[in-house]
Formats: structure tokens, sequence, C-alpha cells
């Protein structure tokens, strides 16, 4: 069956970095694009990033462009984001999700169970 | 990219049907048909109900249908059920390839 399980998140000061990681397992990772999602506390869900199949093509939602960076490792059935100049409005539970597709088609099949990221001093 | 716009809240009496509206721009849910619907329980991930405006994943109940006219999408669920209370969300593909949410709608089971 399929898993997806974030990790590396945690508490991180204000213009801090961290790098999220998300372990895919039960389908072939390779063959679909992947996103991250958040959602702050209380609050609903925003799309964060998506990353195609093979890498070649990435996209940021406004809030993050510049500042966080989607990657994949098919190798290693992995997906990260490294998230720099970290804001309390980054705080929230970050998703990784599998798209239906292999590229963007804005569908989550499939999501983890989340990481909680939390910026503050 | 605004979200989309949902009601905040929907609620009914066990057995009857609502529907959650999900109105976006051209540019959004009236230009592509990849319109999704996920179903969110407190401290849970969400969970894919409808894809690509009206397709339910294997699994899913068909008590859960979805449509769109226009440039707005709904979500109907029929006989509903004390399992159905949840928060539910919409999604579309956007023509600036990102992808929007909208705001979400509380379900309430009366």
């Amino acid at each position: 069956q399929v898993q997806l399980a974030e990790s590396g998140g945690g508490v991180v000061q204000p213009g801090g970095s961290l790098r999220l990681s998300c372990a895919a397992s039960g389908f072939i990772f390779s063959n679909y694009g992947m996103h991250w999602v958040r959602q702050a506390p209380g609050k609903g869900l925003e799309w964060v990033a998506f990353i195609r199949y093979d890498g070649s093509n990435k996209y940021y939602a406004d809030s993050v462009k510049g500042r966080f960076t989607i990657s994949r490792d098919n190798s290693k059935n992995t997906l990260y984001l490294q998230m720099n100049s970290l804001g309390a409005e980054d705080t929230a539970v970050y998703y990784c999700a599998k798209d239906l597709k292999r590229y963007n088609s804005g569908c989550f099949d499939y999501w983890g169970q989340g990481t909680l990221v939390t910026v503050s001093s | 990219q605004s979200a989309l716009t949902q009601p905040a809240s929907v609620s009914g009496s066990p057995g009857q049907s609502i529907t959650i509206s999900c109105t976006g721009t051209s540019s959004d849910v009236g230009g592509y048909n990849y319109v999704s619907w996920y179903q969110q329980h407190p401290g849970k991930a969400p969970k894919l109900m409808i894809y690509e405006v009206s397709n339910r994943p294997s699994g899913v109940s068909n008590r859960f249908s979805g449509s769109k006219s226009g440039n707005t999408a709904s979500l109907t669920i029929s006989g509903l059920q004390a399992e159905d209370e949840a928060d539910y969300y919409c999604s579309s593909y956007t023509s600036s390839t990102t992808v929007v949410f909208g705001g979400g709608t509380k379900v309430t089971v009366l």
C-alpha cells in the first residue's frame, strides 16, 4: 500500500532554515509528480510546491517562491523541501502528497501524516 | 492566486443530502476539469473523495458525488451519516500551473 512519511519538522527561529523529507513506498515513486501542502494551526490547506516525476519542472506558491526549494531523489524514493528565511507565517503542518499523474494535475491521491514546523524565537 | 470560495459551514440531519459549493474563476475551476474534493477529520491528513470533477477513487462511498457548472464545482453527500462530519476542501489546477484550495467547509451532522 502507498505510504508517505514526512520527517524533519521542529522548532526553528525566525530567519532560520529547515529541510523536510518525505519517504515514499508502495508505488513507483519515479512515475509520479509530488507536492508539498501545508496547514497552519486551525486554518485551511495551502498548496506549497510541486515537482514533476523526473524533477524537470518545479512550481511554487507565491508565498514561498524564492525561499523554498522542492527536490526529489528517485533513487532513494524521497521528496524534499528546503525552507529558508522562515517566518512566523510558515508555522504549519507540512504534508507531502502524491499527484494522480506524472505532471501537475492538482489532484493529491495520497497524503502523508504531516510534520509540524514551528517558527518561533 | 485567490482561494476558491466555499461556504464556511453546512449542516444536515442523518439521511439527508447536502451540497457544498466551490466557486472559482475561468482560470481555475471553470477552465479545467482538474477539480478535487478532500475530507479531513480533526487531527488527520486529508483524504481524496472526488477527482477530475466527478470521479470517485476506489473505496470511497457512492454517497459522495461531484459536478461542475461554469466556474462553480459542487460536492453532494447523500444519505448523510455521522461519520461524514468533517471539514471538506475543494482544489483546482490553475492557469498559472499552481494549485488553489478552497477555504474549507465544516459539515455538521445534526
